[in-house]
């Protein structure tokens, strides 16, 4: 199973909202990773977790809310969010952070959750 | 800080022929890990080939090869006998200590039957 799955695949919420998005992964994977990206542009990290604890935060605001509660599961709670927060939101899993091995840098990536706030 | 740059925003290639796509890429570090994703219309993102910094050797992957020169920083992909199946968004990478995968800006190719 090399598989990395994403729900909901669309989601429309007001700006008082809150909402989750979910990823899942059974590759036994140790680092999970939210991505957002927009229209024709590359994927922007968000954040990373490491054998269930955050390990990078880049300067996200709080109304994105991550959560891993377990090595398989990572969650994305949204609230308040803005217009300009629409965009497709990618999760990905690594067999760990590490930053060599032959896995290094290998990410596997969901479908991604298209995320409209109106 | 550790950059990606992909200069051509768009690409287009006849079936059956060869293209490459360009990277150029700028890092302080000895060791780190060159990568190229491929983003098909559907959207799911996966990996079509891989280089580590201290190999000389060009990777290859079927039609896929990249060209790594590593005193220019550049890391550019051939693809070969091109398909329909090779229309999609490509981002180059680059993975460092700093455990964060950088993209590019991004080349859509498209692939004319």
């Amino acid at each position: 199973d090399t598989e990395v799955t994403q729900t909901p695949k669309h989601l429309v919420m007001g700006m008082t909202n809150k909402k989750s998005l979910k990823c899942e992964q059974h590759m036994g994977h140790r680092a999970m990773y939210w991505y957002k990206q927009k229209a024709k542009k590359p994927p922007e990290l968000m954040f990373v977790y490491s054998y269930e604890k955050l390990s990078i935060n880049e300067s996200v605001p709080s109304r994105f809310s991550p959560e891993c509660p377990n090595s398989s599961l990572l969650n994305l709670h949204l609230h308040a969010l803005q217009p300009e927060d629409s965009a497709l939101y990618l999760c990905a899993s690594s067999q760990d952070q590490g930053t060599s091995g032959p896995r290094a840098g290998e990410l596997f990536f969901g479908e991604g959750s298209r995320l409209t706030v109106l | 800080a550790q950059t990606v740059t992909q200069s051509q925003p768009e690409m287009s290639v006849q079936e059956a022929e060869t293209v490459t796509l360009s990277c150029t890429y700028d890092t302080s570090e000895s060791d780190y890990y060159l990568f190229w994703y491929k983003q098909p219309p559907s959207r799911q993102m996966i990996l079509v080939i891989r280089q580590e910094a201290y190999k000389q050797q060009n990777a290859t992957e079927n039609r896929f090869s990249v060209n790594f020169q590593k005193a220019a920083k550049s890391f550019s992909l051939k693809i070969s006998d091109s398909q329909l199946g090779d229309a999609a968004m490509y981002f180059c990478a680059s993975f460092n200590q700093g455990g964060k995968l950088i993209f590019g800006q991004g080349t859509e190719l498209s692939v004319k039957p």
